[in-house]
């Protein structure tokens, strides 16, 4: 089976410019969750999504939106880009958005903000 | 706010070292806690879980780690490491007070000498 596919791997963009990065999860996974990871730090939450409902939200700016679409597949926009947005961007799927239904990432999309 | 803290960054060992990756997390009530293993140019994954029952948990690869409740602990271990256990491990929680989030630490680097 194929696993969480995120695109683009890597993406440059300009202060103040917008961004849209593109998750599809496991086959069968309803919850999609977004994280972003800054060098030297762990995953930060942004966005948990389950049958297309926004269901929880990290500390961040209302730059940050997502959507879930009817296929699971999710997209992560973010607004307004500042240098600070540079990181890698983790997609994960699972079954469901509980405590046991274990998280899979894909290999993340690295956002470069000049 | 809830928080995980991975006490090392950055680890060297020899093969067949044994080793143990610190953890501490913050909330006092009932905890999900996770290790997630991220090898070089692959995705996280997880290596283990504890929800409950036995603190002593198993995960794959031969690693273990132990739930110490009065200690706000959840210790990764092996006692053999390999040159492939080479790769960047993140002690995790299931966030409570909703949002279905997990909160990760920042991150233990383990370099194993062959």
């Amino acid at each position: 089976d194929a696993g969480v596919t995120q695109s683009p791997t890597h993406l440059i963009k300009t202060r103040g410019q917008h961004v849209t990065l593109r998750c599809s999860p496991i086959s069968g996974h309803k919850s999609v969750s977004w994280y972003q990871q800054v060098l030297g730090q762990g995953p930060q939450f942004i966005f948990q999504y389950y049958e297309k409902e926004e269901r929880g939200r990290g500390n961040f700016p209302d730059r940050f939106s997502a959507r879930q679409f009817p296929n699971y597949s999710s997209e992560l926009n973010v607004n307004a880009l500042l240098l600070g947005d540079s990181a890698l961007y983790l997609c994960a799927s699972s079954l469901t958005p509980s405590y046991n239904s274990p998280l899979h990432f894909g290999n993340g999309t690295r956002l470069t903000v000049t | 706010a809830q928080s995980v803290s991975q006490h090392n960054h950055h680890v060297i060992l020899s093969e067949a070292a044994s080793l143990e990756l610190g953890c501490n997390y913050s909330y006092g009530g009932t905890v999900n806690l996770f290790w997630y293993v991220q090898y070089p140019g692959q995705h996280l994954q997880l290596l283990l879980k504890y929800f409950s029952g036995d603190p002593l948990v198993k995960g794959i690869k031969g690693f273990e780690a132990e739930f110490i409740k009065s200690k706000f602990s959840f210790n990764l271990r092996k006692p053999s490491v390999q040159w492939s256990d080479t790769a960047e491990y993140f002690c995790a929680s299931w966030g409570t007070g909703g949002g279905f989030k997990t909160i990760f630490g920042a991150g233990t680097r383990l370099f194993v000498k062959a």
